[in-house]
């Protein structure tokens, strides 16, 4: 069974521009969640999808964006990068319900220089 | 903020069980304790989680506290590649929107 894909793993922007990462969720899982991951800050959640629907959001900027798909593959995009922006961004899928556990995939790894 | 309190840090060697700690007093009836771990770089990895009863898997054990205001995950076997940092999590939230808020965790250190 194919685990969660992040796409791509490393990434290099310059202060000002837009990305946009890509998240494919486990076969079946239909709720995909963004999380950010800084040295200072730690492991930070950003929002979490289902069924194509922004069901819960962290504390972040107007800048922090994400969509899903009908297929439940998931996109984030960052706009007008900061310094601040670079970490590592991680994509977890789940099936329904609180009882199911998050499987996280390995993180794209964002540098804003 | 997390709702979960954990010791910075702890060393264990290598074969002997590791029991990590983890406060949760504010938890409600109807959310559960879940744990992760993250090894350097990594995602984190999914360990166990429980409710109410003890739970085992071929991972670790969880035991919870009647009150559940508190918990312990137990490796029974230590290994060189257990160490990591360990998250204690309380998952926020009902069918309708759920979150895992982090806290800073345990980093755990086996010694062989």
């Amino acid at each position: 069974k194919a685990g969660v894909t992040q796409t791509p793993r490393y990434l290099i922007k310059t202060r000002g521009q837009q990305v946009t990462l890509s998240c494919s969720p486990i076969s079946g899982h239909r709720s995909v969640s963004w999380y950010q991951q800084t040295p200072g800050q730690g492991l930070q959640f950003l929002f979490e999808y289902f069924s194509e629907t922004q069901r819960n959001k962290g504390n972040f900027p107007g800048r922090f964006s994400g969509r899903q798909f009908s297929n439940s593959r998931s996109e984030m995009n960052v706009s007008t990068l900061e310094l601040g922006d670079s970490a590592l961004y991680l994509c977890a899928s789940s099936q329904q319900g609180v009882n199911y556990g998050y499987t996280f995939g390995s993180g794209t790894r964002l540098t804003v220089v | 903020d997390a709702k979960t309190t954990q010791p910075p840090s702890m060393d264990c060697a290598e074969g002997r069980a590791a029991n990590l700690p983890c406060n949760h007093s504010t938890i409600s009836g109807n959310e559960y304790v879940y744990w992760y771990r993250q090894i350097h770089s990594q995602g984190p990895q999914y360990i166990i989680h429980g409710l109410k009863n003890n739970e085992t898997n071929e991972m670790a054990s969880l035991i919870i506290t009647e009150d559940r205001k508190s918990s312990t995950l137990i490796l029974p076997h230590a290994t060189l590649r257990d160490t990591a940092v360990y998250y204690c999590i309380v998952r926020v939230g009902n069918q309708a929107g759920t979150a895992l808020i982090f806290g800073k965790g345990t980093t755990l250190s086996v010694s062989s």
